[in-house]
């Protein structure tokens, strides 16, 4: 059973078009975190969102975390090439004992053409 | 530069063989996690150390062991290697952010290839 649906898992547009990445759980976490990976290199944090509701800007990159914690979007804006990759969410559970243990979803392959 | 260093980037094995890979943390972070990742399953969490102790173990083989030393490095070891152990393997550091919450560095990655 995956806790993180990410979708979709690919995604093929030109350049100067809008994207939309979501991902989806039923579970709650306190914290959601937007990794993008380049072949053969480790995932990248982009940013971490904590609160429900909050909505984090990094350039064209537009992040947003589901009021009740349980999913979150990434939206580019004019996507150009160079945003090209696999795109990862990854979500730490809230209370247990996970000592920070991430749940990732599926990732989502980006290919913006020029 | 994430902080977290990964040796060596690449490694070429036979198979049966018996490799170390080594991770050293972000400065300051006591925790180091290992991933394995491949084409067809994606990013899987193998084994979580705290400060020299296991914490949380994932899809991790039996032929698979890892530790962590004293001053915070951590090695993962991959015994009677089998083709199908080709992969990423990454480790990662992590901060805790309060409240529950935390985020992962990662480092660079090993790449091995069993042949």
């Amino acid at each position: 059973t995956q806790l993180l649906e990410q979708s979709p898992q690919f995604l093929s547009i030109q350049e100067g078009e809008n994207l939309t990445v979501y991902c989806n759980s039923s579970s709650v976490f306190s914290s959601l975190q937007w990794y993008r990976q380049e072949p053969g290199e480790g995932p990248v944090l982009l940013v971490t969102v904590v609160t429900g509701g909050e909505v984090k800007k990094l350039k064209r990159l537009t992040f947003q975390f589901g009021d009740a914690r349980k999913d979150s979007s990434l939206h580019i804006t004019a996507a150009q090439p160079g945003d090209t990759g696999l795109y990862l969410c990854a979500g730490a559970r809230a209370g247990g004992t996970s000592y920070g243990k991430l749940t990732f979803g599926q990732g989502t392959i980006l290919t913006v053409h020029p | 530069d994430s902080g977290v260093t990964q040796t060596p980037k690449h490694l070429i094995t036979a198979t049966g063989q018996r490799v170390t890979l080594r991770c050293s943390p972000r400065s300051g972070d006591l925790s180091v996690y290992w991933y394995q990742q491949s084409l067809d399953q994606g990013l899987q969490f193998l084994i979580h150390y705290y400060n020299g102790e296991e914490r949380a173990k994932g899809n991790i083989l039996e032929r698979f062991s890892a530790q962590q030393f004293p001053d915070l490095h951590s090695e993962l070891n991959l015994s009677s290697l089998e083709l199908g152990d080709s992969a990423l393997y990454f480790c990662a550091s992590s901060v805790a952010l309060g409240l529950g919450a935390y985020e992962q560095y990662f480092g660079p990655g090993t790449r091995l290839t069993v042949t």
